[in-house]
């Protein structure tokens, strides 16, 4: 099974709000990322989890909070989001960091920031 | 710096014609080399990838990609295009052996490919 899900498909938010994006793969993969994306544009690489510890922030701003319950899961805690925040968020995960590990990637959630 | 190019935003081809998506890439030592597609509302599925070895590298779909050194290229090729293969195209790199890469893959901008019937 190569499959990473992703809850909400879409999710509409204002900018006051709280909400979290929910990432599970079950292939025992031990790096998992989250991924930024506007329209028919690479994607930018946010965050980096490896065995369940934080290993790469890009930079993000910290209305965007990362956790990683358990080496499955992954969240992405949303506040205080700005328009410009709405995008297709990608999940990833991959056997780990080192070597040509190919990343798989979840079907993503489609956020809006009104 | 590593990087990533993929010099054609848009490629079109008759369905039954062969297809070609052309990547370029820059590192400081050995690669390792993706091809990634992506459907509309989708997420990014991994097409094949070039770690060592052989330069002709065969994938899901009936896509293959050619490695060539001295060209720095990782060409995506198909023998025989459907319309179904129509849909966004990435090619990434990672250094092999460059541990402050660990985990960051370098995306080229993408190559729209449209097959028609």
């Amino acid at each position: 099974d190569t499959e990473v899900t992703q809850t909400p498909k879409h999710l509409v938010m204002g900018m006051t709000n709280k909400k979290s994006l929910k990432c599970e793969q079950h292939m025992g993969h031990r790096a998992m990322y989250w991924y930024k994306q506007k329209a028919k544009k690479p994607p930018e690489l946010m965050f980096v989890y490896s065995y369940e510890k934080l290993s790469i922030n890009e930079s993000v701003p910290s209305r965007f909070s990362p956790e990683c319950p358990n080496s499955s899961l992954l969240n992405l805690h949303l506040h205080a989001l700005q328009p410009e925040d709405s995008a297709l968020y990608l999940c990833a995960s991959s056997q780990g960091l080192a070597g040509a590990y190919e990343q798989y990637f979840g079907p993503g959630t489609r956020l809006t920031v009104t | 710096a590593q990087s990533v190019a993929q010099p054609e935003d848009q490629v079109n081809v008759a369905e039954g014609n062969p297809l070609t998506v052309k990547c370029t890439y820059s590192v400081s030592g050995n690669p390792y080399l993706f091809w990634y597609v992506q459907y509309p509302n989708r997420g990014l599925q991994f097409l094949l990838k070039y770690i060592t070895g052989d330069n002709l590298v065969k994938g899901s779909y009936g896509f293959e990609a050619e490695f060539n050194k001295s060209q720095t290229s990782f060409h995506l090729k198909k023998p025989s295009a459907l319309v179904s293969d129509s849909a966004l195209y990435f090619c990434a790199v990672r250094e092999s052996d460059r541990g402050s890469t660990l985990g960051r893959l370098y995306f080229g901008r993408g190559t729209q490919l449209t097959v028609w019937p």
